[in-house]
């Protein structure tokens, strides 16, 4: 089973209109993290936000929020008020077993492409 | 700024030759890792490094192998290229334990023809 499921392959957002990408995880570990990262098409990865699994509040930055719902193990990006510099790649990540000292390695998602419109 | 770079953003190689890409890091990073990326497939981990000398298999590690000599510098190394590792290859870093994001490189579109 995958790990990281991001379902919309691709999608169009009107600007200044708010988007909501949807990324799904599996694992058994009760402490882990979600990273979601922006790639624009110049290539580079973009770190944007990150939820623990033990956070009380959903995560936010700036027009980045992550509605992280832990019964359902999903973690979604919202993108508020959208601006043609947000058409990307976006992809979903999950870094299972905190606890464990080595490594910090990430687990990703096939993406979605962000296309804002004017 | 954590900057990540790569040594090519494009490479072209032909079946059967030995390909080296480098990639270098300058905060001081305990871990770096090496990603391929294929559409639809997201980014898969190949390799990565947690210390000098110390490398660990990732999820696609059959036909690559790793070099770690210098903290700074984590070399990705296709033996014998072939034309299913044509990707998109992409270096990252990041502290070590704790929850830190990782930093990535520009990547290197590597074509094997």
């Amino acid at each position: 089973a995958q790990k990281i499921t991001q379902t919309q392959p691709g999608m169009f957002v009107q600007e200044k209109e708010a988007v909501t990408l949807d990324c799904t995880y599996d694992t058994s570990d009760q402490s882990y993290g979600l990273f979601w990262y922006k790639q624009p098409s110049s290539g580079e990865m973009i770190f944007l936000i990150y939820q623990g699994s033990y956070d009380e509040q959903n995560a936010t930055e700036g027009r980045y929020s992550l509605n992280f719902q832990k019964a359902r193990k999903s973690a979604n990006l919202v993108i508020s008020a959208s601006q043609l510099g947000d058409s990307a790649m976006y992809f979903c990540a999950m870094r299972e077993a905190l606890i464990k000292a080595a490594g910090n390695k990430l687990t990703f998602g096939g993406g979605t492409r962000v296309l804002v419109k004017p | 700024d954590v900057k990540v770079t790569q040594s090519s953003r494009y490479l072209v190689k032909r079946t059967g030759e030995k390909v080296f890409l480098e990639c270098v890091q300058d905060m001081d990073h305990e871990n770096m890792f090496w990603y391929r990326q294929d559409p639809g497939l997201g980014l898969r981990l190949i390799y990565f490094s947690y210390d000098v000398k110390m490398k660990e298999k990732g999820d696609i590690p059959e036909g690559y192998s790793v070099s770690r000599e210098k903290k700074e510098r984590f070399s990705l190394i296709l033996e014998s290229a072939s034309t299913n590792q044509t990707s998109m290859y992409l270096c990252a870093s990041s502290y070590g334990g704790g929850v830190s994001e990782q930093y990535f490189g520009p990547g290197t579109r590597l074509t094997v023809t």
